[in-house]
């Protein structure tokens, strides 16, 4: 059965420091994986996608990897802001048969980032 | 661009009523997906759409849910009738292409069931 866990499952940390969240998939045959923001009370917004041949993808202030071989992915945020508290969400996408995709979706990191 | 805009915001019945939600993707875009997030946890895909034709249902309990997109475009996500366990956020995601391609997702329709 295809998983996806997050670590840790809750994080509090201080405005301007960093901080590291990580995803351990055991999709397959892999396809992609995603990281998306959940902001309280909104839905979820898409901050990098990677495929298979790529170990590392930027978005501002967040950088993932992947390492395909462990199926681990982390998300990392430099000089966190107030805005940044929000849950994040691993999800990875595996092939069907036919073309298709499905996606399993992590059960996300609450981050809360405070002054 | 507009994105993804769903309808009601929030709704509150009591158990063996029934609730419809609505959804309108961006558009052109051929793929629209529900799902259900439980408090705490991931989103679960419920139903996925290509065009007005169904892709996935696997995980949508039939015996009180059901959904349509009879045009293509908007759909309608029903529970009839509604349990304590349904409670939860509804949100609805649309992708141009296949699932493959990045999902938009919409605010999201919480319902509390009492």
């Amino acid at each position: 059965k295809n998983q996806v866990e997050q670590s840790p499952q809750s994080l509090i940390i201080l405005e301007g420091k960093n901080c590291t969240l990580q995803c351990n998939y055991t999709v397959s045959p892999f396809s992609n994986l995603r990281w998306y923001k959940q902001d309280t009370g909104r839905g979820p917004v898409s901050l990098t996608i990677m495929t298979f041949s790529e170990n590392t993808k930027s978005n501002g202030r967040y950088t993932a990897t992947l390492d395909a071989d462990t199926k681990q992915s982390s998300l990392h945020i430099t000089a966190s802001q107030l805005s940044d508290s929000a849950s994040y969400i691993c999800v990875v996408s595996d092939i069907l048969t036919g073309g298709g995709n499905k996606l399993t979706f992590g059960t996300g990191t609450q981050l809360k980032v405070e002054l | 661009e507009a994105g993804v805009a769903q309808s009601p915001r929030y709704k509150i019945i009591e158990k063996r009523q029934s609730v419809a939600f609505w959804c309108n993707p961006i558009s052109g875009h051929a793929t629209l997906y529900w799902y259900q997030q439980i408090l705490g946890q991931g989103p679960k895909l419920l139903i996925q759409f290509q065009n007005n034709g169904v892709v996935d249902d696997s995980q949508l309990p039939k015996d009180r849910f059901s959904a349509e997109r009879l045009k293509g475009v908007d759909s309608t996500l029903k529970i009839q009738p509604a349990k304590l366990e349904d409670s939860a956020v509804y949100l609805c995601a649309s992708s141009l292409g296949n699932s493959r391609e990045t999902q938009y997702f919409g605010p999201g329709t919480r319902l509390l069931v009492l």
